[in-house]
């Protein structure tokens, strides 16, 4: 699986746009990448997912570089709920579906 | 729909004691999955299942046991319980796309 690369912490102010990058320049032309959250306490939970295109569902939008060597998660609108840890993961999509959790980007929604 | 349940929720076992953690999903979910979680870590895989009497290995497996004789239920058995168990365990479960849905985790404190 391609390795990635998340910043350690991010802050962002309460309703504006958090903008979460993540870098995975080894991925392959098979692999997803996946972006998950875990509110303190609690299990992770599904955010998004995508191939190539951009992706956009109630929660958030993924938009993914051409040469999908990066992407980047969007909370349009951040309320202090979306403060969490956000773990991005590139996987192919493989017959026992296992992912991988790194360290992730821990992320502090301010008032 | 009550999603993937686990208990108990919090627990604390002697060394050398014994216990099984319950895990139950109510998705029709063939893919189940245990991780554990140490203070400030990211999560570990122990083992997981992709249908009702396969299991495997993960990341972390030693000192660990489960079972997979229904599509519902994946209970993981802890065995001779030592303080390095002591974590935060949560059971996910999907249905092969990669969007898992964990549990609410439980505590265990071995002493």
């Amino acid at each position: 699986d391609a390795k990635t690369t998340q910043p350690t912490s991010m802050d962002c102010a309460e309703g504006r746009a958090a903008n979460l990058p993540c870098n995975h320049s080894t991925i392959s032309g098979n692999e997803y990448v996946y972006w998950y959250r875990q509110i303190h306490s609690q299990g992770p939970q599904y955010i998004i997912h995508g191939l190539k295109n951009n992706e956009t569902n109630e929660m958030a939008s993924l938009i993914i570089t051409e040469d999908r060597k990066s992407s980047t998660l969007i909370l349009p609108h951040a309320t202090l709920r979306d403060t969490a840890v956000y773990y991005c993961i590139v996987r192919v999509r493989s017959n026992d579906y296992k992912l991988s959790f790194g360290a992730g980007t821990t992320v502090t929604v301010r008032a | 729909n009550a999603g993937v349940t686990q208990t108990p929720k919090f627990r604390i076992l002697k060394i050398g004691q014994s216990m099984t953690l319950q895990c139950t999903q109510d998705m029709n979910h063939n893919y189940m999955y245990w991780y554990r979680q140490d203070p400030g870590m990211g999560l570990k895989l122990i083992y997981y299942s992709v249908g009702a009497g396969i299991t495997d290995k993960g990341e972390v497996p030693n000192g660990y046991n489960v079972s997979r004789s229904t599509t519902e239920d994946f209970p993981l058995r802890l065995e001779l319980a030592a303080p390095s168990q002591t974590s935060v365990y949560f059971c996910a479960s999907g249905r092969g796309d990669g969007g898992y849905t964990f549990g609410s985790g439980t505590r265990l404190t071995v002493v």
